[in-house]
């Protein structure tokens, strides 16, 4: 079955700094990357995704952006701010089955 | 309110008991999921429901049975909790391959 692996598990950048997530999956029949962002005691909610027939996406300061040849995917925010603070999670899924697949998070912590 | 609503939100219990956790979406969904996410935050699927039938069922003990009335539904029952059970239990629900809409979450501690 797929595997989604997501790194680094916790990242630290200065406000107003960059941060990247970067994940890889196993599964080439994958063709949904979903990224989602929990804070603190609440629900993971979707921030952005990307569809296999797209490199990239964007959207503000969120972009993702996917290389199918090497089964990778990344979450990259600019300009970050104090509530961009969350765990963020990459997944990954098939058209033909509707479960999708966590990585293992990543917790972000933006410094002052 | 459009949502995934699911109840309670809280619940704590002791070892042995049998309890429930209820989900409900007003979004049209097909497919309804229960999620269990452990202290290390990993989100782990357990079971998938696509217009009440069962399409996902991952290696959960049999004492976890999901029951699903209609397709805006899904119910979770637990029978004699264990304290590894402790967990938050989120329902979502989607439509196919896109991305899913969380419920609140339900925090369950087994004391």
């Amino acid at each position: 079955g797929e595997n989604v692996e997501q790194h680094p598990s916790t990242l630290s950048v200065q406000e107003g700094d960059s941060a990247v997530i970067k994940c890889t999956y196993s599964d080439s029949a994958s063709n949904y990357f979903p990224w989602y962002k929990q804070e603190l005691g609440k629900r993971p909610q979707l921030i952005i995704d990307i569809r296999s027939n797209v490199g990239e996406k964007k959207d503000q300061r969120i972009a993702v952006t996917l290389n199918k040849t090497a089964k990778h995917f990344s979450l990259h925010i600019t300009e970050t701010q104090p509530e961009d603070s969350a765990v963020y999670f990459c997944a990954a899924s098939k058209s033909r089955d509707d479960k999708i697949i966590f990585g293992k998070g990543t917790r972000l912590h933006i410094l002052p | 309110d459009t949502a995934v609503s699911q109840t309670p939100k809280y619940l704590v219990t002791q070892m042995g008991n049998d309890k429930s956790i209820k989900c409900e979406q007003n979004l049209g969904h097909d497919t309804m999921y229960w999620y269990k996410q452990d202290s290390k935050k990993f989100l782990k699927i357990m079971f998938s429901y696509n217009n009440k039938e069962l399409i996902i069922n991952e290696t959960v003990p049999n004492r976890f049975s999901p029951k699903s009335p209609d397709k805006a539904h899904l119910n979770l029952h637990i029978n004699s909790l264990e304290l590894g059970d402790s967990a938050v239990y989120f329902c979502a629900s989607s439509k196919a391959n896109y991305g899913y809409t969380f419920g609140s979450g339900t925090r369950l501690t087994v004391v």
